[in-house]
């Protein structure tokens, strides 16, 4: 499968704990995005990387959250002490980048994250 | 801040019918503005887009209107069929000072056999 990979694709934790997930994009996209989505709402803009730099956070994205890309290929977004407000489904999607977004941005399956 | 309406939040139409969803946006300098299709337990999929240039476009069964002037876009489905059911999302893409996609709140669409 060469589309955007995520991993794990379901996470159940207890409040408070940390939880870190994994995104895959497609090789050679540049452009990377982090999402959050709730029950019957769109996804909510987090964050996104320009190859390796981070170049905006939400608002949304507390403290609590952090995001790498180390290499400019896979990205990990972290939840340190988790809240039960964190539960969502949290999407990575890829895209090759640059100012035309014609190049059509592709999603992840997705992790959803439950906190207990 | 950016900011993406959409309507309505649910949609039932019979077989057969058209189904028109509705969007506006806030940013003026969005120019890129995609729809997307979320079958349940599955990830979005882009099933159509507009740029700011071009007015309406067209893909079978599927069409995008764009009014620039009052910063809203349309989904038209005609013909719907069962498989049609899913949630649809409208985004713009924002230029302004970052490149990032703003979704709108979604519909779901229901076609009744």
């Amino acid at each position: 499968d060469t589309g955007v990979s995520q991993d794990p694709r379901h996470k159940i934790t207890k409040r408070g704990q940390n939880v870190t997930f994994r995104c895959d994009p497609i090789s050679e996209h540049n452009r990377l995005y982090w999402y959050r989505q709730t029950l019957g709402q769109g996804p909510e803009f987090l964050t996104y990387f320009q190859n390796e730099a981070q170049l905006e956070k939400s608002r949304l994205l507390s403290d609590r959250f952090s995001a790498e890309r180390p290499k400019g290929s896979f990205s990990t977004l972290e939840i340190q002490r988790t809240e039960q407000g964190d539960s969502a489904m949290y999407l990575c999607a890829s895209s090759l980048g640059g100012r035309d977004p014609l190049d059509e941005q592709f999603f992840g399956p997705g992790t959803r994250l439950t906190v207990l | 801040g950016e900011n993406v309406e959409q309507h309505p939040s649910t949609l039932s139409v019979q077989e057969g019918d058209s189904a028109v969803i509705k969007c506006t946006y806030s940013d003026s300098a969005s120019n890129y503005f995609p729809w997307y299709k979320q079958e349940l337990g599955k990830r979005p999929q882009l099933i159509i887009d507009i740029r700011s240039n071009v007015g309406e476009k067209k893909d079978q069964r599927i069409a995008v209107t764009l009014n620039k002037t009052a910063k809203h876009f349309s989904l038209h489905i005609t013909e719907t069929q069962p498989e049609d059911s899913a949630v649809y999302f409208c985004a713009a893409w924002v230029t302004s000072g970052t490149y990032k996609y703003i979704f709108g709140t979604g519909t779901r669409l229901k076609v009744l056999a």
